[in-house]
């Protein structure tokens, strides 16, 4: 199993530019969620998903947009980009949407925004 | 809202000893609360879970207390090695048991 996998790993983007942050699973997990590691601040929830075709906000959902059409994919867009969205962006899955799931982490995808 | 807290200051410790992590919350009571790994340019890596009727886990090396009196979790890590240098992060969930809180990490340094 490659476990949680994301794309791409670096990124450079214009303020206003538009991107996908592409993030998969093959462990066929239900829960799926994005958060924002930021020096000092820590990692926080942008949005999750509890299965395909349910999304919900996290704590810093605004400027993203997800949408979960498979159970493997949970793809993280920004519209227009910000150097505010500069940040390390993580995706993580687990099998179920109790609190006692390991969540399972991806390598992280790293935004700069110019 | 809920709240986190784990000490930013690094922990700096003699390879062999014992590391405490500290972690308190606040304006809620976790039903479970979780403690990850975090090396440099990676993402977290799940350790231990304990649940609120558990005062303590263990695993290996590892152990956790849950005081939800104090509203505290401690993590150990006994013997420790300098490869168990890394950031420790505690989380729990909120909202239903869907979205996952987390601190900003404790990081922490072996030497030789």
């Amino acid at each position: 199993n490659a476990g949680v996998t994301q794309t791409p790993k670096f990124q450079v983007l214009k303020t206003g530019q538009s991107m996908t942050l592409q993030c998969a699973q093959d462990m066929n997990h239900e829960y799926m969620s994005w958060y924002r590691q930021d020096p000092g601040m820590g990692l926080r929830l942008i949005h999750y998903s509890v299965g395909a075709g349910i999304t919900d906000q996290g704590e810093v959902p605004n400027g993203y947009n997800v949408s979960r059409s498979t159970t493997e994919d949970f793809p993280l867009r920004l519209l227009s980009a910000a150097p505010s969205q500069t940040s390390v962006y993580f995706c993580a899955s687990s099998s179920g949407l109790a609190a006692q799931e390991t969540q399972y982490f991806g390598p992280g995808t790293r935004l700069l925004v110019l | 809202s809920q709240k986190i807290e784990q000490n930013s200051e690094a922990l700096n410790i003699q390879e062999g000893k014992t590391a405490t992590l500290t972690c308190n919350y606040t304006n809620y009571s976790p039903a479970y609360l979780q403690w990850y790994r975090q090396d440099p340019g990676r993402g977290p890596v799940f350790l231990l879970l304990i649940r609120e009727n558990e005062k303590e886990k263990r695993k290996e090396r590892l152990k956790v207390t849950f005081d939800t009196t104090l509203k505290q979790s401690l993590f150990h890590i006994t013997a420790s090695q300098p490869a168990d240098s890394a950031t420790y992060l505690c989380a729990f969930f909120t909202g239903g048991g869907n979205k996952l809180t987390f601190g900003t990490g404790t990081q922490l340094k072996v030497e030789l």
